[in-house]
């Protein structure tokens, strides 16, 4: 199986700070890469697919990088709504299509 | 507007069983694929299982193949999630979610609101 690794674990922020979360695959997932954005008792909700194509109704601030093994998440002037946990799930060839560990954002 | 709503969930006695559903509407159900994702308490998400838009083509995790079972009825729009043998390390909120593709869910677009199992004597 494909194991996903995330860094940082998690990390302090600004209203309007830019940050980047990077996620790195045990083996290359050519670009079957997703961000998911999950707040404290709600569910997930998708950000990016295919490593760089914006989900519908998701803000340009948010930005997807990388293929084959290391992918970015950069989201830039952070908003208050933005404080979240952000979770990398490979969905290449067939599952199981693992997630990373998740990258907790909060306010510094 | 898609909806996708989870029921079913509850307290199980170690060994036990529950069957999981997920009533899905505002879409082309048998479009898509649909997948089962769980959240331990405190922990991050985990992929359980997953069902084509035709239902021929399942895939598990390792952690339940052989213990949980997914299927899909079409002409109601329901996807479900037999559950059996279950054990403590299976306690979560489990949740349904869409698959922007039909074979294999690709990207999870829709999701419910979860469901929470609990398995304890």
């Amino acid at each position: 199986d494909i194991q996903m690794t995330q860094s940082p674990s998690s990390l302090s922020a600004s209203v309007g700070d830019r940050i980047t979360i990077t996620c790195r695959a045990s083996q290359p997932v050519d670009t079957f890469l997703n961000w998911y954005q999950q707040t404290p008792g709600k569910a997930p909700k998708l950000l990016i697919y295919d490593a760089s194509t914006l989900q519908s109704g998701v803000p340009s601030r948010f930005s997807g990088s990388g293929s084959g093994t290391d992918f970015t998440l950069t989201v830039s002037n952070l908003q208050p709504e933005d404080f979240a946990t952000y979770y990398c799930q490979q969905t290449f060839s067939t599952p199981p299509f693992t997630f990373g560990p998740g990258t907790k954002v909060d306010i510094k | 507007e898609v909806q996708l709503l989870e029921s079913g969930g509850g307290l199980a006695q170690p060994g036990g069983s529950l069957r999981l559903s997920c009533a899905a509407s505002g879409f082309t159900f048998n479009s898509h694929a649909m997948n089962w994702v769980r959240q331990a308490p405190g922990r991050g998400l985990e992929w359980v299982a997953c069902v084509s838009g035709n239902g021929h083509t399942i895939y598990y995790s390792d952690s339940v193949r052989g213990r949980f079972t997914i299927s899909r009825d079409n002409s109601k729009n329901i996807v479900f999630l037999q559950m059996a043998s279950l054990r403590a390390e299976d306690s979560a909120i489990y949740y349904c979610a869409r698959g922007r593709t039909m074979i294999v869910p690709r990207a999870s677009d829709y999701w419910g609101q979860g469901t929470l199992v609990a398995v304890s004597s």
